[in-house]
């Protein structure tokens, strides 16, 4: 079945960089867009970016354009997330989520990762 | 960018008793192709989102059908028809018709 594993969070202190992982299994990953989206205690559930299946397509939210980039591997069935920048208001459970379409013109995520705990404090 | 409102955010249930949830677009949520990409989420304690209804009413696999979606427009609903112990938690409606992708701030549904 589709699992998709996040990792790389941890405390980082503010302007710092940090960059998350998600390893996808059980399904074709390169037949997929994919997105990460936050949980966050201020604004809820956060839509952060998209990635088509072969990369070459990205958008960003507002709120972390300029700062976050998404990328894939589809060798090795990984998405990325490297944040720079980071603000204490990042702070946040991180999510990586699965499209039902290879190319996104509308978003549909079914499945999501179990998600990584991502703490910007000093 | 688009809002979705929802209401209640806390929803108390008995056992056994219908829930509904609303969630309110500030646009209509149509997209060209004529479908509407309404999605509805459940947040269990301690887990991640998982997908229950998607395009305003069709049900996921093994989602049990006393959960329904219904709506067109900016006006959506998610019922459950009789509340059972393991549907407390977090419903979230979202959106992706349009871009940014935005959720609804969630309803917390408990039980009395």
């Amino acid at each position: 079945q589709v699992h998709l594993v996040e990792s790389g969070g941890g405390v980082v202190q503010p302007g710092r960089s940090l960059r998350l992982s998600c390893a996808a299994s059980g399904f074709r990953f390169s037949s997929h867009g994919m997105h990460w989206v936050r949980q966050t205690p201020g604004k809820g559930l956060e839509w952060l970016a998209v990635i088509w299946d072969d990369g070459s397509n990205r958008q960003y939210g507002d709120s972390v354009k300029d700062r976050f980039t998404i990328s894939r591997d589809n060798s090795k069935e990984t998405l990325y997330l490297e944040m720079i920048s980071l603000r204490p208001e990042d702070t946040g459970v991180y999510y990586c989520a699965r499209d039902v379409q290879p190319k996104i013109l509308v978003a549909n995520f079914d499945y999501w990762g179990q998600g990584t705990l991502v703490t910007v404090s000093s | 960018d688009v809002v979705l409102t929802q209401s209640p955010l806390s929803l108390p249930v008995t056992l056994g008793q219908p829930a509904s949830i609303s969630c309110r677009s500030s646009q209509s949520l149509v997209y060209s192709d004529g479908n509407t990409y309404l999605n509805w989420f459940q947040q269990r304690p301690g887990q991640s989102p998982r997908r229950l209804i998607y395009e305003v009413s069709n049900r996921d696999s093994g989602v049990p059908d006393r959960f329904s979606g219904s709506g067109s427009g900016t006006d959506f609903t998610l019922k459950i028809s009789r509340v059972e112990a393991e549907d407390v938690g977090l419903y979230y409606c979202m959106q992706g018709t349009y871009w940014p992708p935005a959720f609804g701030q969630g309803t917390k549904v408990e039980i009395k």
